[in-house]
């Protein structure tokens, strides 16, 4: 069963423009990572956060955990038409289990 | 260039038969990772090794093992393949033992059951 649920399924926005995708998991965590894919493609770690972290920097990328709603956003500044991918969250919880969420299609027009 | 290798890239064979995905880990990595995409199941986790011996195990089927060697590579067998077994196999390499730590993957391997 998927823990984390991203939003929106799929994002399509201008060059320049910010991303901002979202994130939401059903059981206590111990830490939650962002995954990029470009299509067909491996994936690529972006950024981890831990439960006791809420916010992380990354170059254009910020990342945010609010552990009481149980959800994360990733928010891609200045996006550019690279940036196009498959943006996945995945989460850790205590018993070791990783679980990725279905992903977000971001789509950056030139 | 990730410095995780998989082999073959591509993979069609037949209902029933049985396969061997190999994954070489990035060097100095002693974690090695297996997961399946699909469209319908999406991305899972399947097993987990650290330093030969098997770690963590997510939703592998009965039907599918895996091994790290010696050399710390690792084989992914999958036998009595269905046609629902097609999917990209990815392997993922990390340094250390925990589960979701920064892990650095490869290129798949793209199954075709027919």
């Amino acid at each position: 069963s998927q823990q984390g649920e991203e939003d929106p399924q799929a994002l399509s926005i201008q060059e320049g423009e910010n991303a901002t995708m979202n994130c939401s998991y059903k059981t206590s965590i111990n830490n939650l990572q962002w995954y990029r894919q470009n299509s067909g493609r491996g994936l690529v770690h972006l950024i981890l956060i831990r439960s006791n972290e809420r916010e992380k920097h990354s170059g254009r990328l910020r990342v945010t955990l609010d552990t009481s709603k149980k959800s994360s956003s990733l928010l891609i500044t200045a996006s550019r038409a690279a940036d196009t991918a498959s943006y996945f969250c995945a989460t850790v919880d205590y018993g070791q289990n990783f679980v990725f969420g279905p992903g977000t299609r971001l789509s950056v027009l030139p | 260039d990730s410095g995780v290798t998989q082999t073959p890239k591509h993979l069609i064979t037949a209902t029933g038969q049985r396969v061997t995905l190999r994954c070489s880990p990035r060097s100095g990595d002693l974690s090695v990772y297996w997961y399946q995409q699909s469209l319908d199941q999406g991305l899972q986790f399947l097993i987990q090794y650290y330093n030969g011996e098997e770690r963590a195990k997510g939703n592998i089927l009965e039907r599918f093992s895996a091994q790290q060697f010696p050399d710390l590579h690792s084989e992914l067998n999958l036998s009595s393949l269905e046609l629902g077994d097609s999917a990209l196999y990815f392997c993922a390499s990390s340094v250390g033992a925990m589960v979701g730590t920064e892990a650095f993957f490869g290129q798949g391997t793209r199954l075709t059951v027919v």
